[in-house]
């Protein structure tokens, strides 16, 4: 299958500080690319949806100026939690699409982000 | 709205069993649905994708079915082994071209040597 790798795999930083996240698309282009949100004993929660060389698409509850997402190019999508807060701390995963609507999408490794 | 539940939350099981983990969604029109398994704090490593189309996927000693009328998926494991241990998801993704797929909260999963 199609491989999709996110970085760092575990981040901790200062309350106050940003925080970038990378999800690329190894050997194939993904013209969208979507952000996940995993609390404990949660489930994962879509956040925004990353369309390349367009805004990304949020989720209801989900702040955009918090939550800065870039899809610059076909095989790159970035998360940016500016300001983090202890509250921030979680599971993030994306997943890219290889294709249109209807093809799958693989999910990267995930990044565990921890703010003190 | 989409709502993805699995049954049981947690289960412990000695090694060598036979096990099955439940998976219920309510909104019966699905692209696919697909099974997953997460190592703590880890990503994502998916097992088995069944199109709606489909009744069932096997690969090695697993085996998913999926009864779209129903509203229900099924993941067997046969002889558990301790590298087993870990949390299953389920997650299904809607028809229609949406993407937004729903994850269930996921079975914790125990092998016992």
């Amino acid at each position: 299958g199609a491989v999709v790798s996110q970085h760092p795999s575990r981040v901790i930083c200062k309350s106050g500080t940003s925080v970038k996240i990378e999800c690329r698309s190894l050997d194939f282009q993904a013209t969208t690319m979507f952000w996940y949100r995993q609390f404990p004993k949660q489930s994962l929660m879509l956040m925004a949806t990353s369309n390349e060389g367009s805004k990304a698409t949020y989720e209801q509850g989900v702040e955009k100026d918090k939550f800065l997402i870039n899809h610059a190019s076909l095989t790159l999508s970035t998360l940016t939690v500016t300001s983090a807060h202890p509250e921030d701390s979680s599971f993030y995963i994306c997943s890219a699409r290889t294709g249109g609507p209807n093809t799958e999408a693989f999910f990267g490794q995930g990044t565990r982000l921890t703010v003190v | 709205k989409q709502e993805v539940t699995q049954i049981p939350a947690a289960l412990s099981v000695p090694e060598g069993e036979n096990l099955v983990l439940n998976c219920s969604f309510t909104d019966s029109a699905i692209y696919n649905l697909q099974w997953f398994r997460q190592d703590p704090g880890k990503g994502l490593t998916s097992l088995l994708l069944i199109q709606s189309s489909q009744r069932e996927q096997t690969s090695g000693r697993l085996n998913a079915s999926l009864d779209k009328s129903s509203g229900r998926s099924t993941l067997y494991i046969a002889a558990s082994q301790p590298g087993d241990s870990a949390t299953y998801l389920c997650a299904v993704r809607p028809s229609g071209g949406y993407q937004k797929v729903t994850f269930g909260i996921g079975t914790k999963l125990q092998v016992i040597p």
